[in-house]
């Protein structure tokens, strides 16, 4: 079956330093993959999303681009600013269970000033 | 607005009781689901459903049951066989796989149910 696995977190960063949260992740064919943010008490927006190997996903300043030689989808972002603070979850879709999402842990992220 | 509106907020139930979550969306999909949120262990998926009067059992379905007897909505009621329901509850949608590629699901904001 699918599984996605992501950096054992919390991580803590001052404010403009650089990110890393590292997804890899394990499907039979071709999945799609996405990172999600969660702010505290709210439910889940896609962040960004690649639908093949090689594209490149951004937004807001964070981007990630899908490894299949790897099977990575890490997320990284240059400057990081304390609005950032939140969960972020890697998933994907499709591969032998297309149409759900399987997601990583999560990762808290806390920026401070 | 189109989106995904889950109710209510927050909700208490009695050990004992079952208790019904509601999940509405006017996005047009065809595809909904409902997970389950607990501290430092992701999001699990409940069950599923790929279109309407039909719906699958997802990875822990057990003490849980659904319908979907409309296109719009996708009720979770959480039963007193579950063990431990007290957890987030997300509800999210999207369109079904033989649409494209990249098939994004959208979430609605959650219902945190304490079991007291």
């Amino acid at each position: 079956g699918n599984s996605v696995t992501q950096m054992e977190g919390p991580v803590t960063l001052s404010e403009e330093a650089f990110l890393t949260i590292n997804c890899t992740y394990t499907a039979t064919g071709y999945p799609s993959l996405f990172w999600y943010v969660q702010y505290p008490g709210e439910g889940l927006q896609l962040l960004l999303k690649a639908t093949k190997a090689d594209d490149k996903g951004s937004n807001k300043g964070f981007e990630a681009t899908y490894r299949k030689e790897t099977t990575s989808f890490h997320l990284e972002k240059g400057s990081v600013q304390v609005s950032d603070s939140a969960v972020y979850f890697c998933a994907l879709s499709g591969g032998t269970s297309y149409g759900k999402l399987t997601f990583g842990q999560g990762t808290i992220l806390t920026v401070h000033p | 607005d189109g989106g995904i509106t889950q109710s209510p907020k927050y909700l208490f139930r009695k050990e004992g009781q079952n208790v019904t979550l509601s999940c509405e969306q006017n996005l047009n999909h065809d595809a909904m689901y409902w997970y389950r949120q607990d501290p430092g262990q992701g999001l699990r998926l409940i069950y599923y459903s790929q279109i309407v009067n039909d719906f699958q059992k997802g990875d822990i379905a057990e003490g849980y049951s659904v319908s979907r007897e409309k296109k719009e909505s996708f009720p979770l009621t959480v039963t007193s066989a579950q063990k431990n329901p007290t957890a987030f509850y997300l509800c999210a949608s999207s369109t079904s796989p033989g649409q494209g590629a990249g098939t994004e699901a959208f979430f609605g904001q959650g219902t945190r149910l304490t079991v007291v």
